[in-house]
């Protein structure tokens, strides 16, 4: 059971455009969701994270935005760049839960320049 | 950032042997480790969670006897893939948590194993 999902395997943006990845969760005891960014044969790397008492989290030209009672998520990367291609996980967690993070599949994002 | 070392990067073994390896915090004390296992284009998979100075709890349907996990130390955990076959050919993750920075996760770089 995919309690963490990722629908669109791949997106390909335009450099400079916006890249809206989403995500949606079935679990409604999740209440801390983050976004990892990964390179092939590399571990994921943290970007941004929101916590469930919040509905939008902004780092830069990243913008996490979280819609609980759609238990939707979307990661917002404006403008984008070719370096931003990479596979973008979200993951969510239950605080406390000894930080154990579900993950979704993940999606390919291509920044062509 | 905190640094999450993992050794060696890329293994080929061959079938019934074991490897090892190895998850390290660099700069850090983590007194929790995870394990995942990542197949080709799909999610991380949590395999096992350990806790420094106690046994791992392993996540439904990943085997203990096959996959060894030892945290001796709150910098150091240790994955064996006992007896490996053909299809234990993946990616493998660590991640560290530092209890200190906001319950935050830190991964490794991965580990490559390959099965002949």
């Amino acid at each position: 059971d995919q309690q963490v999902k990722q629908n669109s395997p791949s997106l390909s943006v335009q450099e400079g455009r916006i890249s809206i990845l989403n995500c949606d969760y079935t679990n409604s005891m999740f209440d801390y969701f983050l976004w990892y960014k990964k390179y092939p044969a590399e571990g994921p790397t943290f970007l941004i994270s929101i916590s469930s008492i919040k509905d939008k989290n902004e780092d830069g030209r990243f913008t996490v935005f979280l819609n609980k009672s759609a238990k939707h998520l979307s990661l917002h990367i404006v403008p984008s760049q070719p370096g931003d291609s990479a596979v973008y996980f979200c993951a969510a967690r239950i605080t406390g839960a000894n930080s154990k993070l579900t993950f979704g599949k993940g999606i390919t994002l291509s920044v062509r320049p | 950032g905190a640094v999450v070392s993992q050794h060696p990067s890329r293994v080929i073994c061959k079938s019934g042997t074991s490897v090892k390896i190895e998850c390290r915090s660099l700069d850090f004390q983590a007194t929790t480790m995870f394990w995942y296992r990542q197949f080709p284009k799909k999610s991380l998979m949590l395999m096992a969670t350990s806790n420094e100075g106690s046994k791992a709890t392993y996540e439904q349907g990943v085997e203990k006897d096959k996959f060894l996990i030892n945290h001796a130390s709150l910098t150091l955990s240790t994955l064996t893939v006992t007896s490996a076959h053909p299809e234990d050919s993946s990616f493998y993750i660590c991640s560290a948590r530092d209890g200190r920075v906001w319950d935050e996760q830190y991964f490794g770089p991965g580990t490559r194993l390959t099965v002949t």
